[in-house]
């Protein structure tokens, strides 16, 4: 059984850069999509981006000009930086893998999640 | 970017009570569209996947329907553990993009 676990620091100051990882256990992270997706207290949830096991991302509009993803398939993890964090970024950052068939695509499983907060 | 609309935001309903939930993207998306319930503290769970298909363990009592623009979720026979908040997902391009929830809760 696939477990997606998300680690990094929780405190960031405006300006800095978060930076989280997501370890894969329980299966190969090749050959799959994989998702950052936040939700900020008492909110909906946003789809950050995606990258797959070669390396090849798409980023939210919104995001996109902070945003950079990367994969290291040695160690079963993918990353998310994101740039010029402001308190807007305070969010519960999740990881989850693209389940697939064809083509269609679902969010599953996913992480637990890790509180990040934008604070000076 | 696809817009996706629930309706309700939140309702209230008894146990055994059938549930309806709708969800409506800004264009066509086919079938490409999931659902997910998420309880307090949790990550979201999968329920439903393109549109109709139920993900494995989730209770035959849920079920999708719906397929362009107007999607629905319904629970036929509400259970203590239901009560949770639902959303919808398109997956026919990026970014991909949730609706606003609806959330559930006892009557």
């Amino acid at each position: 059984q696939v477990q997606l676990q998300e680690s990094g620091p929780g405190l960031l100051k405006p300006s800095e850069t978060l930076s989280l990882t997501c370890t894969v256990s329980g299966g190969s992270i090749s050959n799959f999509y994989w998702s950052w997706i936040r939700q900020p207290a008492g909110k909906g949830l946003e789809w950050i981006g995606r990258i797959y096991t070669t390396g090849s991302t798409n980023y939210s509009p919104s995001l996109k000009s902070r945003v950079t993803m990367s994969v290291d398939t040695s160690k079963n993890q993918f990353s998310l930086n994101l740039s010029s964090v402001t308190a807007a970024d305070t969010a519960v950052y999740y990881c989850a893998r693209e389940g697939h068939s064809s083509n269609w695509y679902w969010f599953d499983p996913w992480g637990q999640g890790t509180q990040v907060t934008v604070s000076s | 970017d696809i817009q996706m609309t629930q309706s309700p935001s939140s309702l209230s309903a008894s146990v055994g009570d059938r549930v309806t939930i709708t969800c409506r993207a800004s264009q066509s998306i086919s079938s490409y569209l999931n659902w997910y319930q998420q309880k307090p503290g949790k990550a979201p769970k999968l329920l439903i996947y393109a549109g109709s298909s139920l993900q494995s363990g989730v209770p035959s009592r849920l079920s999708g329907s719906g397929s362009g623009t107007d999607f629905t979720l319904t629970i036929s026979s509400l259970q203590p553990e239901d009560f949770a908040t639902y959303y919808c997902q398109q997956s026919y391009s990026t970014p991909f993009t949730f609706g606003p929830g609806t959330k559930v809760d006892i009557k």
